[in-house]
């Protein structure tokens, strides 16, 4: 149980376009999904909160124009790098929240993201 | 205010010896703590969980940790390591009460040499 999908696995795009990055829970509901970028060699690092119905709420630092995030069910959240540049290739992985509050994250395989 | 700290960038074990994999924490609240781990280009893999019940923890593929609290330490170890392990392991910490802040270790890579 606890299955976390994320869609595509890879994609490489042309600079300034427009990439769209999905995350689906397979085998539960999620009221709270998350989105973590990670650079080569380094820790997650906590992009935005997603919260079903609701607008995201984006750590500091984080450009909500760059990074769409749409939480439009239970089971699906998405992440769209608008007029992406190189400078946004990276591994870009989702999170959900099973249960309440204080039960645990489960994560998404990730995505990798090459911008040429 | 929550931090982790994984002492260890990389650690280095022989196939088959114990493996142990240090991590320390600061929490002002009762925090949840865990394991990941993450396999090259992979997503983050739960490997165990403790939250408030017993302090020595079991989680999959043979790994355990114990929380301390006394020491605020949350080390993950193995009896006997295998080559399938290689792979970058993420301590984290939250508090009990959300689940939604956790914070990440820098991460341990561990290597297995034949």
């Amino acid at each position: 149980g606890a299955v976390v999908s994320q869609h595509p696995s890879r994609v490489i795009c042309k600079s300034g376009t427009s990439v769209k990055i999905e995350c689906r829970s397979l085998d539960f509901q999620a009221t709270t999904m998350f989105w973590y970028r990670q650079f080569p060699k380094q820790s997650l690092m906590l992009m935005a909160t997603s919260n079903e119905g609701s607008k995201a709420t984006y750590e500091q630092g984080v450009e909500k124009d760059k990074f769409l995030i749409n939480h439009a069910s239970l089971t699906l959240s998405t992440l769209t790098v608008t007029s992406a540049h190189p400078e946004d290739s990276s591994f870009y992985i989702c999170s959900a929240l099973a249960g309440g509050p204080t039960d645990t994250q489960y994560f998404g395989p990730g995505t990798r993201l090459t911008v040429l | 205010a929550q931090s982790v700290t994984q002492l260890d960038s990389h650690v280095s074990v022989s196939e088959g010896t114990p493996v142990l994999l240090r991590c320390n924490y600061s929490s002002s609240y009762s925090p949840s703590l865990f394991w990941y781990v993450q396999h090259p280009n992979k997503g983050l893999q739960l490997l165990l969980k403790y939250t408030s019940a017993a302090t020595l923890v079991k989680g999959i593929n043979g790994f355990e940790a114990e929380f301390k609290k006394s020491e605020t330490s949350f080390h993950l170890t193995k009896p006997s390591a295998h080559m399938s392990d290689a792979a970058e392991y993420f301590c984290v910490v939250s508090d009990r009460s959300s689940a939604s802040k956790i914070i990440f270790g820098s991460g341990t890579r561990l290597s297995i040499r034949p």
